[in-house]
């Protein structure tokens, strides 16, 4: 599905290289933070998620980083694939309420 | 699991005309989201249900909007009546509501009101 707002941020990588999407995110008070990927005409995918007790995950060829001081995410893709085209959104919470959403980055995989 | 189910997948109608759409979450997930998604706004969170108790609809547009879950296999939204800028893509996601905060969301359903 179209899901991006008019000025959305294209980031385009090389097949093989390394992504990194960053996001800001607006409530200190947040806890919790999740990265997902949202495919063409399908719903977002959970990617990977992270508590603000941490500053570092790693899953299967994803990495979030968490930056507390400034606000501050970033989602790393290690060796890009053409799978990896897909808009990715931050989504950050607190317990017991609900997710609000970035407006997303566009991923595009050059062959 | 089949996953998160909605129905119709596609729905155009013509403004002033009651459009209701459909959501099966998964089996065991006792949280329930609808979401609407366009170009200008992004994804929006309209409300959300907590074992089938909605517990916040402070996203949703206005009264032309409504949502039930009359039990935890089942949620409908309903717009009535629909204008064109209710065009958009409705996704319908649901969790756990202890532990991870993962939601899953269904493929959505595309909305055109002409």
């Amino acid at each position: 599905g179209e899901s991006v707002g008019l000025h959305l941020p294209t980031l385009s990588v090389q097949e093989g290289d390394n992504s990194i999407i960053n996001c800001a995110y607006s409530n200190s008070a947040s806890d919790y933070f999740i990265w997902y990927k949202q495919e063409s005409g399908k719903g977002p995918q959970f990617i990977i998620d992270i508590r603000s007790n941490m500053d570092k995950r790693q899953g299967q060829r994803v990495t979030v980083l968490l930056n507390k001081t400034v606000k501050h995410l970033s989602l790393q893709i290690a060796a890009t694939q053409p799978g990896d085209s897909a808009v990715y959104f931050c989504a950050e919470g607190w317990y017991g309420q609900n997710f609000v959403f970035g407006p997303g980055t566009r991923l595009s995989v050059l062959p | 699991d089949a996953g998160v189910i909605q129905s119709p997948r596609h729905e155009v109608t013509e403004m002033g005309q009651e459009v209701t759409l459909r959501c099966k979450p998964i089996s065991g997930h006792n949280s329930l989201f609808w979401y609407r998604q366009t170009m200008m706004r992004g994804l929006e969170l309209l409300i959300y249900f907590n074992n089938n108790v909605p517990i916040d609809d402070s996203g949703m547009p206005e009264d032309r909007f409504s949502a039930k879950m009359p039990n935890a296999s089942f949620s409908t939204l309903k717009i009535q009546p629909s204008e064109p800028r209710d065009s958009a893509v409705y996704f319908c996601a649901s969790s756990l509501s202890s532990g991870s905060y993962e939601q899953y969301f269904g493929p959505g359903t595309r909305l055109t009101v002409t």
